[in-house]
């Protein structure tokens, strides 16, 4: 079974511009949840995907959006960058069971971004 | 929102040592209670969970601990050994439905050989 893959793994880009990372859900699973970590710190829940829809969202202003793709891959984009973006930008897909019980989170490595 | 608190931010040990990472949540109503191991350059992975019904977890050498009225949880590594040495979070969250956990800042753990 294939983990969790992002790309790029490190990118610098300039205030202001845009940037878009993307992230494969591993087999199986059909929901995706992006996070910020920035040096030192936990994650931070920006949002989730489910059936292709927003399915929660964390305290992140609207420049950050996402989408899921038919195959649960996903992106996300980040428009105006600012310096405090800089971080490590983590996917983890699940398996959305309802219910049922907890849907553990698989993680990536993440996308390194700095923003000059 | 949920909020959760974790101590220490930093964990020197020798290698035998045993090792306790605490955690506090805000919310009542969260049940389910993992920790995950971050080793330089990947991502979080999960190492061992613990729902509201269960006061105690083992997994060989890792111990979860849940004191629901208390609201605070701990992780216990016995006999650490070097490639103990990683950052380790725990988060909270309520089971199954849009599964968001809250994550704690991160114990950074050192074993020294």
């Amino acid at each position: 079974e294939t983990g969790v893959t992002q790309s790029p793994t490190h990118l610098i880009k300039t205030r202001g511009q845009q940037v878009t990372l993307r992230c494969s859900s591993q087999s199986g699973h059909n929901t995706v949840s992006w996070y910020q970590q920035a040096l030192g710190q936990g994650p931070q829940f920006i949002f989730q995907y489910y059936r292709e829809e927003e399915n929660g969202r964390g305290n992140f202003p609207p420049r950050f959006s996402g989408l899921q793709f038919p195959n649960y891959s996903s992106e996300l984009n980040v428009n105006a960058l600012e310096l405090d973006d800089s971080a490590l930008y983590l996917c983890a897909s699940s398996l959305f069971r309802g219910a049922s019980g907890a849907n553990v989170l698989t993680f990536g490595a993440g996308s390194r971004l700095t923003v000059l | 929102g949920e909020n959760v608190e974790q101590h220490p931010s930093t964990l020197s040990v020798q290698e035998g040592d045993s090792a306790v990472i605490k955690c506090t949540y805000s919310d009542s109503a969260s049940n389910y209670f993992p920790w995950y191991k971050q080793e330089l350059g990947k991502g979080p992975q999960l190492i061992i969970d613990i729902r509201s019904n269960v006061g105690e977890k083992k997994d060989q050498r890792i111990a979860v601990t849940l004191n629901k009225t208390a609201k605070h949880f701990s992780l216990h590594i016995t006999e650490t050994q070097p490639e103990d040495s990683a950052v380790y979070f725990c988060a909270a969250s309520i089971s199954g439905g849009s599964y968001i956990p809250t994550f704690g800042r991160g114990t950074s753990l050192i074993v020294h050989p």
